[in-house]
């Protein structure tokens, strides 16, 4: 049973430009989330989808977008890149009925020169 | 809002000793409460999950939990400790509104 999958593992990038991280979900699961982890730091949430629609957004700048395909993977999009977006962005998936209830997988780690 | 206070930043532990991760909630609604494992350079592992019934739940690996609602706190023990439960630990509460709240981390290094 394949567990959550990121892509890809490591991404370098400069100020002002777009980055786009790939995610798929564990098996089954059909709803997914995206949590930025800066260095030191608890993870925050960036948003949720399920049926290919934003649920819920946490208190990051429009800069920050997704999207979900019909097999439920996703998308993570950032705009504009700035320093202080070098992070690790972490994908988790549940159940729309147990969406707390979160598996995560290895995340992308971004850093913006 | 809710938010999580991981009362200790930092455990240094010998192998084979006891040790006890502290969380603190503050909620003003029922919430569900969970612990997670990140070994460097990885991403996190569910360790355990209270989600309603006993308030003492046991997880992977040997780590236990329990849950005080008088006191708002999901506190982590294992009874003895090895060198490959040197991490990350992090407490996080979800009060079912989708999200996961995490607290800021505890970093656990076993010494020989």
């Amino acid at each position: 049973d394949a567990g959550v999958t990121q892509s890809p593992t490591h991404l370098i990038k400069t100020r002002g430009q777009q980055v786009t991280l790939r995610c798929s979900p564990k098996s089954g699961h059909d709803t997914v989330s995206w949590y930025q982890q800066a260095l030191g730091q608890g993870p925050q949430f960036i948003f949720q989808y399920y049926e290919e629609e934003e649920r819920q957004r946490g208190n990051f700048p429009d800069r920050f977008s997704g999207h979900q395909f019909p097999n439920y993977s996703s998308e993570l999009n950032v705009n504009a890149l700035l320093l202080g977006d070098s992070a690790l962005y972490l994908c988790a998936s549940s159940l729309r009925t147990r969406s707390y209830e979160q598996y995560f997988g290895p995340g992308t780690r971004l850093t913006v020169t | 809002a809710q938010s999580v206070t991981q009362l200790d930043s930092q455990v240094p532990v010998f192998e084979e000793a006891p040790v006890e991760l502290r969380c603190n909630y503050s909620s003003s609604v029922s919430v569900y409460l969970f612990w997670y494992v990140q070994y460097p350079n990885q991403g996190l592992q569910l360790l355990l999950k209270y989600l309603s019934g006993s308030t003492l739940v046991k997880g992977i690996n040997g780590f236990e939990a329990e849950f005080n609602k008088s006191q708002t706190s999901f506190h982590l023990r294992k009874p003895s400790v090895h060198i490959s439960d040197t991490a990350e630990y992090f407490c996080a509460v979800s009060r079912n509104d989708y999200k996961l709240s995490f607290g800021a981390g505890t970093t656990v290094t076993v010494r020989a």
